[in-house]
């Protein structure tokens, strides 16, 4: 398995654009998960799926922000429009079970998406 | 509010020096605790969770109760343990699991 796979890699865009982030899952985890990482806050989580239904979006900064999962191998995180301050590291991981207690899957994370919005 | 700490956000050590990345929480009950690490141009990944009470590449981790810690240690740190590492409660809610993230202390190892 090739893993979580994140697409782009790198994007750079200019305020007011929008801009879509796409992952692909590791094939049969049931729960995915979008994360932002940035110097000053670490790794916040956005929003997460389960079953290709958003569970818990409280993470999510603003309007500007959504997050769709169509099937099981796909989610894309947009911004529209686009600020300075959107740019960051956006991860996705995805996990087969539950996490936490009573659940005994690590989460997969995919390499990243640096976004620098000009 | 209920949170993860990690106070250094850098920490540099002499290799074969021990080597203690701190975590704290303030998550009530009994949080499931995990450490992630990320290596240079790797992915973030799980090194290891308190419930398995396991030693992976040497680290450890007591979750203490009582001061809320949940401390990184490796009684000899080595250049490839130079990396990322996240300390992450997971917290019980009422919309499932989740894993949050603390800030995260960059270990640098120096020969």
């Amino acid at each position: 398995d090739a893993g979580v796979i994140q697409s782009p890699r790198h994007e750079v865009t200019e305020m007011g654009q929008e801009v879509t982030l796409r992952c692909k899952p590791i094939s049969g985890h049931d729960y995915l998960f979008w994360y932002r990482q940035t110097m000053m806050r670490g790794l916040e989580l956005l929003i997460y799926f389960n079953n290709n239904v958003p569970i818990d979006d409280s993470g999510m900064p603003e309007d500007r922000f959504s997050a769709k999962m169509p099937n099981a191998s796909f989610s894309t995180l947009k911004i529209q429009p686009s600020e300075p301050r959107d740019s960051a590291v956006y991860f996705c991981a995805s996990s087969l079970a539950p996490l936490g207690a009573g659940g005994d899957s690590p989460l997969h994370f995919g390499n990243g998406t640096r976004l620098t919005v000009t | 509010a209920q949170r993860v700490t990690q106070p250094e956000k850098l920490l540099s050590v002499f290799k074969g020096a021990p080597v203690e990345l701190k975590c704290n929480y303030s998550y009530s009950g009994s949080p499931e605790l995990f450490w992630y690490v990320q290596y240079s141009r790797q992915r973030l990944q799980l090194l290891l969770r308190h419930i398995s009470r396991e030693s992976i590449k040497g680290f450890t981790a007591d979750l203490n109760k009582g001061e809320t810690s949940f401390h990184l240690k490796k009684p000899f740190a080595q250049e490839e343990d130079s990396a990322m590492y996240y300390c992450a409660p997971c917290r019980e809610g009422t919309s499932g699991s989740r894993l949050t993230f603390g800030e995260g202390t960059q270990l640098t190892v120096n020969p």
